[in-house]
């Protein structure tokens, strides 16, 4: 297994409150990736990055922020979470050649009330 | 942005028949198109990748065939077994490293 670790599991909150999911690897790959899984939509890219500091927008990005400070860490935030944000998350990483097979991670259920 | 279309959304199959998922994609600049498994409550995980330079992989009891020309891909499972029951996703991707995914088959093996 890929060296993906997804903190916390579960999370229950309530809507309004920050809510902040994190990613570590240890494979040293270049590419990180937040997905989420809804029922009848299979996996949706939120954000990803390429690089420490280096990230950009994906398919159901608005409501989502992310940071990568080290190579090993990617953060999803949610700064004011809503209902519709109850989901699964999954992360993913890549190494640096041309689309290398992504690697996810258990996944984080997040519900929000 | 890539569109990738997946049918049927549920399969059901007889113990060793085989199982045929097919995709659609409209980007025509997609290169890379990786099939995932998913037991429930668990991880998606690579089964088999094919790149847009190959018309066919195969891999024991699994193959995936591309037609470029009519942008459509397919996942084929022979002599299916129960570990075989899983929702199967496709996707594709252009060299941006972004993955478009499928809604996904679930696929159920009656014993």
């Amino acid at each position: 297994d890929a060296g993906i670790t997804q903190s916390p599991r579960h999370k229950v909150t309530e809507t309004g409150t920050p809510v902040t999911l994190r990613c570590h690897q240890t494979e040293n790959h270049r590419y990180m990736y937040w997905y989420r899984q809804d029922p009848g939509h299979g996996l949706r890219l939120i954000h990803y990055s390429y690089g420490v500091k280096d990230t950009d927008k994906g398919e159901v990005s608005d409501g989502y922020s992310v940071s990568r400070s080290k190579t090993e860490d990617f953060l999803l935030t949610l700064e004011s979470a809503t209902s519709s944000q109850t989901s699964v998350y999954f992360c993913a990483i890549s190494g640096h050649r041309d689309n290398q097979p992504q690697h996810f991670g258990d996944g984080t259920r997040l519900s929000i009330l | 942005g890539e569109n990738v279309e997946q049918h049927p959304s549920t399969l059901s199959v007889q113990e060793g028949d085989s199982a045929v998922i097919k995709c659609t994609y409209s980007d025509s600049a997609s290169n890379y198109f990786p099939w995932y498994k998913q037991e429930l409550g668990k991880r998606p995980q690579l089964i088999i990748d094919i790149r847009s330079n190959v018309g066919e992989k195969k891999d024991q009891r699994i193959a995936v065939t591309l037609n470029k020309t009519a942008k459509h891909f397919s996942l084929h499972i022979t002599e299916t077994q129960p570990e075989d029951s899983a929702v199967y996703f496709c996707a594709a991707s252009t060299n941006d490293y972004k993955l478009s995914f499928g809604a996904g088959t679930t696929v159920t093996v009656r014993a």
